[in-house]
């Protein structure tokens, strides 16, 4: 089963605007949408961003998705404190093997 | 208001069978579209998604685990349980119960506080 590669950790002042790369292949991204989820420490992983560029009610615009071939980008702007955390892409996984694939996570920090 | 609460033992020995269950509220597992699933999180990991269980019965499991899981529902009393045999110390972790839904693609729109299970002997 493929996972999606994420860069390790990012960072940025407050203010400022960051954007995660989420890698995947074909049969993952290429095939299918992608989902964003922020895990702030102690707490249950929530829904940023789904079928690729949608924000749930909830969600402040700062943060946007976007995909392009086998990528999907997470953008914040505007980056607050609170938004320090780790951040995971997701996405069916259409080949023989199936299921359903998270990316290896990318860890926000705010300077 | 949809939440999703999981139960089960915090402590297992290795080769033990784990038997999780999630209670949800706020939504039918009769509904068309509607999906109840596993999420696991092993301590500095990443999410690893383990098994689906839809409105209609149908099943998926995570390729690499699904000989050991079994998903299933019992929507008169809205739960869904989450069995995995032979137990591992690399099974330790936080499993979440998630709620999973269908728009264009599909997604975890709400998520239950997850529960740490600890395999040790």
């Amino acid at each position: 089963q493929s996972v999606l590669t994420q860069p390790p950790s990012v960072s940025a002042a407050p203010g400022q605007k960051v954007t995660v790369s989420c890698s995947g292949s074909t049969s993952d991204i290429g095939s299918n949408y992608v989902s964003w989820y922020q895990h702030l420490p102690g707490t249950a992983p929530k829904l940023l961003i789904y079928d690729n560029d949608k924000r749930p009610s909830g969600i402040p615009d700062r943060f946007s998705g976007s995909k392009s071939g086998t990528s999907a980008t997470l953008g914040i702007t505007g980056l607050q404190t609170g938004d320090e955390a780790d951040y995971y892409c997701g996405t069916r996984d259409s080949s023989l093997s199936g299921g359903y694939v998270f990316g290896t996570g990318t860890k926000v920090t705010v300077l | 208001h949809i939440t999703l609460k999981e139960s089960g033992p915090t402590l297992v020995k290795p080769t033990q069978t784990l038997t999780l269950t999630c209670t949800f509220s706020g939504f039918s597992l009769r509904a068309s579209g509607v999906g109840v699933g596993w999420i696991r999180q092993p301590p500095g990991k990443a999410l690893e998604w383990l098994a689906l269980i839809s409105w209609d019965d149908d099943k998926s499991y995570s390729p690499s685990l699904n000989s050991r899981l079994t998903i299933t529902k019992d929507t008169s009393k809205n739960q869904v349980v989450l069995t995995m045999t032979n137990m591992d110390p690399v099974d330790t972790g936080t499993y979440y119960c998630v709620h999973h839904s269908l728009g264009l693609g599909e997604f975890f729109d709400y998520w239950g506080r997850g529960t740490l299970v600890t395999v040790s002997s």
